[in-house]
């Protein structure tokens, strides 16, 4: 399966900063997803993403957060600002018509 | 309804022997089970994935039992090795909705 690339690797900002994560799944896939993992727990569902509209969005995904696939490739999503609790691993992905779904392999967001 | 519960939360294993993982749902709409491998600093990656019309399913030494009645299903890894140890992930979806998380497992194969 070809991969979905995730930059940056890990991000420190300070708390009240605006992030901009990046994920470039490589396909022209219509589903994308962010998902989010704090240190030692679950895999969370943020949103999802369907022919350049949100068409789900959790509880967690409140008005700081918002989603955009700006030049057609690149999603992204930003947290406007942060707090302490935002520090997590935020997982982009993508899924075929089978259902399959692949992970990138993280951004490490961590808020001070 | 749209939990997936998971246990153990953790589990250690000697080399050679079975690691048992299990899983329960409720939401009867869910029809694709999938298995995710976890590794420190990266990324799920599916394993193996099941859908609600087998009981059973096999590849390698992994392996899934679904039970639709009790609305439980399971990952067998058999003879387990020390590259096997990660933090595996049940999930279930439904046709159109998301990918929901149980809790995961952290398994430990010891030599």
């Amino acid at each position: 399966e070809p991969e979905v690339t995730q930059t940056p690797s890990h991000q420190v900002t300070q708390m009240g900063q605006e992030v901009i994560l990046r994920c470039v799944p490589i396909s022209n896939h219509l589903y994308f997803y962010w998902y989010r993992q704090i240190l030692g727990q679950k895999v969370e569902f943020l949103v999802s993403f369907y022919n350049n509209e949100i068409s789900e969005k959790s509880e967690i995904f409140d008005d700081q957060f918002s989603v955009e696939r700006p030049d057609g490739s690149n999603f992204t999503l930003k947290i406007r600002s942060t707090k302490l609790e935002d520090s997590a691993m935020y997982f982009c992905a993508r899924k075929t018509e089978r259902r399959r779904y692949t992970f990138g392999s993280g951004t490490r967001l961590t808020v001070v | 309804q749209q939990q997936v519960k998971q246990s153990p939360q953790s589990l250690i294993v000697q080399k050679g022997g079975i690691s048992i993982i299990n899983c329960a749902y409720e939401n009867t709409a869910f029809d694709y089970f999938p298995w995710y491998q976890q590794f420190p600093g990266k990324g799920p990656a599916l394993l193996i994935a099941i859908r609600p019309d087998v009981s059973e399913k096999k590849e390698g030494r992994f392996t899934i039992s679904f039970n639709k009645s009790a609305k439980q299903f399971s990952l067998h890894i058999m003879d387990s090795q020390p590259g096997d140890s990660a933090t595996y992930f049940c999930a279930a979806s439904m046709e159109g909705g998301k990918l929901i998380f149980g809790q995961g497992t952290e398994l430990s194969v010891k030599p």
